[in-house]
């Protein structure tokens, strides 16, 4: 079974610029979640999906962040305009209902 | 609102003594508490959790400990192996909704041979 995949790996963008990081879920698993790590610090809550659906996105640091998963397949994060402090590794997890949570291997984002 | 309390932010242990790692929580209605063991370059991939209906439990070297009156748990990694540096994360769900964890801080922790 393939687990949670992410793309890209690495991105490094200048601020003001845009940036669209993605996450494929494990097949099945209605529930995603994005997450964001910035440097040695906890890893933050950003929303939840069930399938298509934004089940909580208290998360979301501002209105420059907008999350989607249309079709209730992959999901996209998109940050337009980047600022510095959005720098730090994006998680994307999924899991079936009210199950553990499976983790991709993030998205390292560099914002210069 | 939830808060994890991680600690130590690292800890160095010789091969085979006995790592500790503690957390705690302020509040949730959910008990369901996982740790998860990242390595570098790597996603957080699920190591043990616990639904405190018991105080404890254990699978192979790694044992949950759970004090719910004092809202807190840790993690025993005993006979502690090179293999086993990693970054440590507890996590707990929040008070209105299970399937948003908080995060700890993460322990880094290094096994020396």
């Amino acid at each position: 079974e393939a687990g949670v995949t992410q793309f890209p790996s690495h991105s490094v963008i200048e601020k003001g610029q845009t940036v669209t990081l993605r996450c494929d879920p494990i097949s099945g698993h209605d529930n995603l979640y994005w997450y964001r790590r910035v440097m040695g610090k906890e890893i933050k809550f950003l929303l939840h999906f069930v399938k298509e659906s934004k089940q909580d996105e208290s998360g979301m640091p501002n209105n420059r962040f907008l999350a989607e998963r249309t079709g209730g397949t992959y999901s996209t994060l998109k940050v337009q305009p980047a600022e510095l402090e959005d720098s730090g590794v994006y998680f994307c997890a999924s899991s079936l209902f009210n199950q553990p949570q499976h983790f991709g291997d993030g998205t390292r984002l560099s914002i210069l | 609102q939830q808060q994890v309390k991680q600690s130590p932010q690292s800890l160095i242990v010789q091969k085979g003594g006995i790592s500790i790692i503690n957390c705690a929580y302020e509040n949730t209605a959910f008990d369901y508490f996982p740790w998860y063991q990242q390595f570098p370059g790597k996603g957080p991939a699920l190591l043990i959790a616990i639904r405190p209906d018991v105080s404890e439990k254990k699978e192979g070297r790694f044992t949950i400990s759970f004090n719910k009156s004092a809202k807190q748990f840790s993690l025993h990694i005993m006979d502690s192996q090179p293999g086993d540096s990693a970054t440590y994360f507890c996590a707990a769900p929040g008070r209105y909704n299970f399937n948003k964890f908080y995060f700890g801080s993460g322990t880094k922790l290094n096994v020396k041979p």
